[in-house]
């Protein structure tokens, strides 16, 4: 399996622009995850999903935040408007089941200027 | 206080030592996560256990439920090795609901 796919790798932006991050998750996996990654937080949860239902989005910063899972194969990650303070790397990970290890994607590195 | 602590926060070591991170939490879990982030950014799943220990190649993973404490051991560590380690609990009955420690900065030099 190639792992859990994500796109674009980096992205730069102007503040005000949306921002769509996208997630491919190892096949056969029920359990997506998007995490943010910064200096100052650490990694924190943002959302998960499970059989493509968002399940707790408890950690997601604000309304500008939204994510979306159409299907078990792909999840998309927006943020509308994008703000500099937005800048992180964005992780997405997929497990098999809520009792194993979860996989993690290369990342996003996100810049908004 | 954190309810995951690691120590150190950083270290560095010469190729070839034996190392030592330590992990406490102060909730109760499921299981407990060791995870290594290579410098190029990714993240990767070393061992997942909620009881004794584990190995895979040169990494050992110990975890005492008593005391609350899990160790990331390697041996002959490798400038390869240099990487950020981080333990994670998963709170309640799944794993999703991950507490992360701050990460060890381990830097083997050759």
């Amino acid at each position: 399996d190639a792992g859990v796919i994500q796109s674009p790798r980096h992205e730069v932006t102007e503040m005000g622009q949306e921002v769509t991050l996208r997630c491919k998750p190892i096949s056969g996996h029920d359990y997506l995850f998007w995490y943010r990654q910064t200096m100052m937080r650490g990694l924190e949860l943002l959302i998960y999903f499970n059989n493509n239902v968002p399940i707790d989005d408890s950690g997601m910063p604000e309304d500008r935040f939204s994510a979306k899972m159409p299907n078990a194969s792909f999840s998309t990650l927006k943020i509308q408007p994008s703000e500099p303070r937005d800048s992180a790397v964005y992780f997405c990970a997929s497990s098999r089941d809520r009792y194993h290890e979860q996989y993690f994607g290369p990342g996003t590195r996100l810049t908004v200027t | 206080k954190n309810e995951v602590e690691q120590s150190p926060q950083n270290l560095t070591a010469q190729e070839g030592e034996f190392i030592t991170i330590n992990c406490s939490y102060s909730v109760g879990i499921s299981a407990l996560h060791w995870l290594q982030q290579h410098p190029g950014g990714g993240i990767v799943s070393l061992f997942m256990l909620s009881s004794g220990k584990k190995k895979h190649g040169r990494l050992i993973a110990t975890i005492n439920i008593q005391e609350k404490h899990s160790s990331l051991h390697i041996t002959a560590s490798h400038p390869r090795d240099s990487a950020v380690y981080i333990c994670a609990a998963s709170k309640g009955d799944s794993n999703y609901q991950l507490i992360w420690g701050a990460g060890t900065k381990l830097i083997i030099k050759p």
